[in-house]
C-alpha cells in the first residue's frame, strides 16, 4: 500500500528552529515534495528531493534518506506567518503524486 | 494567465444534483492535476492530464466523477448526483511538463459544499 505519515500538529516558538518529520512506504519512489499551505489557500511549493542528503533554501532545510523512508523539513528562525499546514508528498511513479495529511504548524510569541 | 484559475470558487449545491468545475492552468503547462482536499485533510490525487490525455483515472472516487481537457488548455470536473460526501475543496495544479520534478501550481480551489 501507500502510506506517509507526518504528525497532526506542532507547536514553536517565534526565532526557534522546528524540524517537521514525514515517513514513507509507497510502491514506487520518484522524489519528494514539501509544500505550504496556509489555512484557505492553495499549496505552494517549497522543496523536492530526489538524492540522498540535505538541501538548503534561505530559511528552510529538507532532508532526504532513501533507505529509511525519511524526510524532514527543517524551518529555522521561526517567524509567524510560518504558522501554515505543511505537506509531504511523494512522487510514487511517473507523475503520481501521494500527499500526506499535513502537519499544522503553530507559532506562538 | 498569471496563474492556475479556478472557478467557481464557491459552490454551493443541492444532493442528487450535477456540478462543473473548471480550472484554466497556467499558459503553457502541458500537466494539469485535480486532487480533493478535505477539511484538516491531505490532498487525494484525483486525475491528471498530459495534454487532452488522462493515462491514470485511478484516483476518481466513483464512476459519479469524469474529467475532461480540450486544446490541452481548460479542464472541467464533472461530478453527477452529488452526495454530500463530495462536499470538499477541489483543487487544480498545473506543472510545464509531464516530468515529476516540475513544479506543480497550484490554483485557489473551489469549495464544494453539497446539502
Amino acid at each position: 500500500g501507500q502510506n506517509i505519515d507526518q504528525p497532526t500538529e506542532m507547536t514553536a516558538t517565534e526565532g526557534a528552529i522546528v524540524q517537521i518529520n514525514c515517513t514513507y512506504q509507497t510502491s514506487g519512489f520518484n522524489g519528494l515534495f514539501w509544500y505550504q499551505q496556509h489555512a484557505g489557500e492553495a499549496p505552494t511549493f517549497l522543496s523536492y528531493n530526489v538524492l540522498d542528503g540535505l538541501e538548503e533554501k534561505g530559511r528552510f532545510s529538507s532532508f532526504l534518506s532513501r533507505s529509511k523512508g525519511y524526510s524532514y523539513l527543517l524551518l529555522k528562525e521561526l517567524q509567524m506567518k510560518d504558522s501554515a499546514s505543511y505537506l509531504c508528498a511523494v512522487l510514487s511513479s511517473a507523475s503520481k503524486i501521494i500527499f500526506g495529511s499535513g502537519t499544522r504548524l503553530s507559532i506562538r510569541p | 494567465g498569471a496563474g492556475v484559475s479556478q472557478s467557481p470558487s464557491n459552490k454551493v449545491t443541492e444532493k442528487g444534483k450535477d456540478v462543473e468545475l473548471r480550472c484554466d492552468p497556467i499558459s503553457g503547462h502541458t500537466a494539469l492535476y485535480w486532487y480533493r482536499q478535505s477539511l484538516g485533510q491531505g490532498l487525494e490525487f484525483l486525475i491528471y492530464f498530459q495534454g487532452n490525455s488522462a493515462p491514470d483515472k485511478s484516483g476518481l472516487p466513483s464512476d459519479r466523477f469524469s474529467a475532461e481537457r480540450t486544446g490541452g488548455s481548460v479542464s472541467t470536473l464533472t461530478i453527477q448526483r452529488t452526495q454530500q460526501e463530495d462536499s470538499a475543496v477541489y483543487l487544480c495544479a498545473s506543472s510545464p511538463s509531464m516530468a515529476g520534478e516540475d513544479i506543480q501550481y497550484f490554483g485557489a480551489g473551489t469549495r464544494l459544499s453539497v446539502l
